[in-house]
């Protein structure tokens, strides 16, 4: 099956901008998708179908994709921010949900 | 959109447990489902999904042969019957629906634990 691999963690300081990388094979064919979860809490999507932002997510948030990696960015982070970021898609043949191992933000 | 998990809690190793999921404020028959689950500090795992209906299954490959997940559209419910469980298996499980939901994107419910322990 498809794996997901993204770098266990990510330290910026306030202000800056934090890029969080996903790469995977089925990723040129198959959208990817990042999740926000902060420490005790649901996940919730940060950015969906590779580049898209829902409603009441803040601008900062950004992604972008080419070839087999998609990143996601957060322009200006912020302390709030600091959360565990996971991507996730699907196989190949699409029958499969694949999350990448996800990464711990630090925002200090 | 809520997604309420049940069914949780302590069980031996080889024990059986069936988790529920009861959804509502959404057309539950239109929507495939999934269950995704977390082992304390550990990260995200796709468990099993099932299509609209339950014809179409699928397993990650830890649980193939010993989950099996169904729905029973009438009760708007989602179920997973986790057999043979192992210590491997402790985690809180999410019911999930990957897709829009009456605007919201990815509704999760809160989870129910499940401690597989001797």
């Amino acid at each position: 099956s498809s794996e997901l691999t993204q770098p266990p963690s990510v330290s910026v300081s306030p202000g800056q901008t934090a890029r969080i990388t996903c790469s995977g094979d089925s990723l040129p064919k198959k959208y990817a998708y990042w999740y926000q979860q902060k420490s005790g809490q649901v996940p919730v999507v940060v950015i969906y179908e590779d580049s898209k932002r829902p409603s009441g997510i803040p601008e900062r948030f950004s992604g972008s994709s080419s070839g087999t990696m998609v990143t996601l960015a957060i322009s200006g982070a912020q302390v709030e921010d600091e959360a565990d970021y996971y991507c996730y898609s699907t196989d190949s043949g699409g029958d499969h949900v694949v999350f990448g191992g996800g990464t711990k933000l630090t925002v200090l | 959109v809520q997604l309420v998990e049940s069914g949780g809690g302590v069980v031996r190793p080889g024990g059986s447990l069936r988790l529920s999921c009861a959804a509502s404020g959404f057309t539950f028959h239109e929507y495939g489902m999934n269950w995704v689950r977390q082992a304390p500090g550990k990260g995200l795992e796709w468990v099993s999904s099932t299509n609209w209906n339950g014809d179409n299954t699928g397993y990650g490959d830890a649980v193939k042969g010993r989950f099996t997940i169904s729905r029973d559209n009438a009760k708007n419910s989602l179920y997973l019957q986790m057999n043979s469980l192992r210590v491997e298996d402790t985690a809180l499980y999410y019911c999930v629906i990957f897709g829009m939901v009456g605007g919201e994107i990815d509704p999760w419910g809160q989870g129910t634990l499940v401690t597989v322990s001797s």
